[in-house]
């Protein structure tokens, strides 16, 4: 079984621009979930989907942000426009639906430079 | 608001040596708290999960602990290798709304050497 996957691995982009990170999660995973992680500091909840709903998008640093699951499959995260501090390695996880002590199965992560 | 603290930030130990991680907790109002381990450049894999009724999971070497009142949780290892160095990571998680928001520690660097 694939596990969760995420493109690309390292974007490096010029503060302004615009960039869009992809989540695979785990065939017939219904919650997916984004993270990230600014250098130096914790791992930060961003957003919370249930297929194609947010179920909660309270961790989301500002309308820069767009994250979007159309049809419940793979998500993606758009950054627009790119601020040096958004720079940071994005997790995506997935899980089963039902209760949420069903563990999250994470990506490897992109890694976000701007510059 | 929730905040985890782990310590110690870091660790390095000769190969055989028994661990202990330290996770603490302001909130106790928590509905499970999870141990991660992220190896460099690779996602965050989980290690055990404990309930907010349970006071321990066992897997293998690793033994984790929960004491919700006093905002503790130990990650014990026992007979450390080599190949257990990685970040290791508590995760606090809470219920909010429809969604259970998890809270992260920072980590900490454990290296094993030979």
């Amino acid at each position: 079984e694939a596990g969760v996957t995420q493109f690309p691995s390292h974007s490096v982009i010029e503060k302004g621009q615009t960039v869009t990170l992809r989540c695979d999660p785990i065939s017939g995973h219904d919650n997916l979930y984004w993270y990230r992680r600014v250098m130096g500091k914790e791992i930060k909840f961003l957003l919370h989907f249930v297929k194609e709903s947010k179920q909660d998008e309270s961790g989301m640093p500002n309308n820069r942000f767009l994250a979007e699951r159309t049809g419940g499959t793979y998500s993606t995260l758009k950054v627009q426009p790119a601020e040096l501090e958004d720079s940071g390695v994005y997790f995506c996880a997935s899980s089963q639906s039902g209760t949420v002590s069903y563990e999250q199965y994470f990506g490897p992560g992109t890694r976000l430079t701007v510059t | 608001k929730q905040e985890v603290t782990q310590i110690p930030a870091a660790l390095s130990v000769p190969e055989g040596e028994n661990l202990v991680l330290n996770c603490s907790f302001t909130d106790s109002a928590i509905y499970n708290l999870q141990w991660f381990r992220q190896d460099p450049g690779k996602g965050l894999t989980s290690l055990l999960l404990i309930q907010s009724s349970q006071r321990e999971q066992t897997s293998g070497r690793l033994n984790a602990s929960l004491d919700k009142s006093s905002g503790r949780s130990t990650l014990y290892i026992a007979a450390s290798q080599p190949g257990d160095s990685a970040t290791y990571l508590c995760a606090v998680r809470r219920r909010a709304g429809g969604s259970y928001i998890p809270t992260f520690g920072r980590g900490t660097s454990l290296i094993v050497h030979p």
